[in-house]
């Protein structure tokens, strides 16, 4: 079965800086997903990659699938106190995503202003 | 557009009593998804219904849970006779299509098991 390894397991930056969080498969990647969780509440959608060297960026978070590394990052510009969550990926693992998503154990950011 | 809509958003139940989670897929998607969430654990995949179908249930437990995505109404995840290690955050998601567009979480059903 495929699994996601996540890294860092927890951050903290200071506010205004860059962070790069890790997503690493067991397995090829066909689609890779990365959410924002708040704590206690649902996983809000960031942005899905599907092919190999897409790169997708919304507002000031960025992310890149590396299929041929089974790879994607997450890149945060000049943090801001509202990035401040828990941040998930999860992978398609079947090619048609037919059978949900395998999730990583995700990555605690924290925000220090 | 009304977000996937799951409830309650927290429940108690008391050790031997029913759990029925509620989830209402977002306007078009006729896929859904249940996950699980374990303390210190991340999301794990449980059951995968396309309407009045389960296509896909490799992650639910044998005994005492089942699912159904009936024609009209909301999904729903039964747990029956609960137990404390039930006790997590469940979480629904739909899509329009399978691994098209992005899947879209709702906000999750605690369970607390008592």
């Amino acid at each position: 079965s495929q699994e996601l390894e996540q890294s860092p397991q927890s951050l903290i930056v200071q506010e205004g800086k860059n962070l790069t969080i890790n997503c690493t498969s067991s397995k090829t990647l066909y689609g890779l997903y990365w959410y924002k969780q708040k704590y206690g509440e649902g996983l809000i959608f960031l942005m899905m990659l599907q092919k190999g060297g897409e790169e997708k960026s919304h507002e000031k978070i960025t992310a890149k699938l590396d299929e041929k590394k089974q790879q994607s990052s997450l890149h945060i510009t000049a943090s801001q106190p509202s990035h401040a969550g828990i941040y998930l990926c999860g992978a398609d693992g079947s090619g048609g995503g037919a059978d949900g998503l395998t999730f990583g154990k995700g990555t605690h950011l924290i925000i220090q202003p | 557009n009304a977000g996937v809509m799951q409830n309650p958003r927290h429940l108690v139940r008391r050790r031997g009593q029913e759990a029925r989670l509620r989830c209402s897929p977002m306007k078009g998607h006729s896929h859904v998804y249940w996950y699980r969430q374990l303390p210190e654990e991340g999301l794990k995949f449980m059951v995968y219904l396309q309407k009045e179908n389960i296509i896909d249930e490799s992650g639910m437990p044998k005994e005492r849970f089942s699912a159904e995505f009936p024609k009209e109404g909301p999904s729903i995840l039964r747990i029956q006779q609960v137990v404390r290690g039930d006790s997590a955050a469940y979480f629904c998601a739909s899509s329009k299509t399978p691994g098209a567009d992005g899947t879209f979480f709702g906000q999750g059903t605690r369970l607390t098991v008592v």
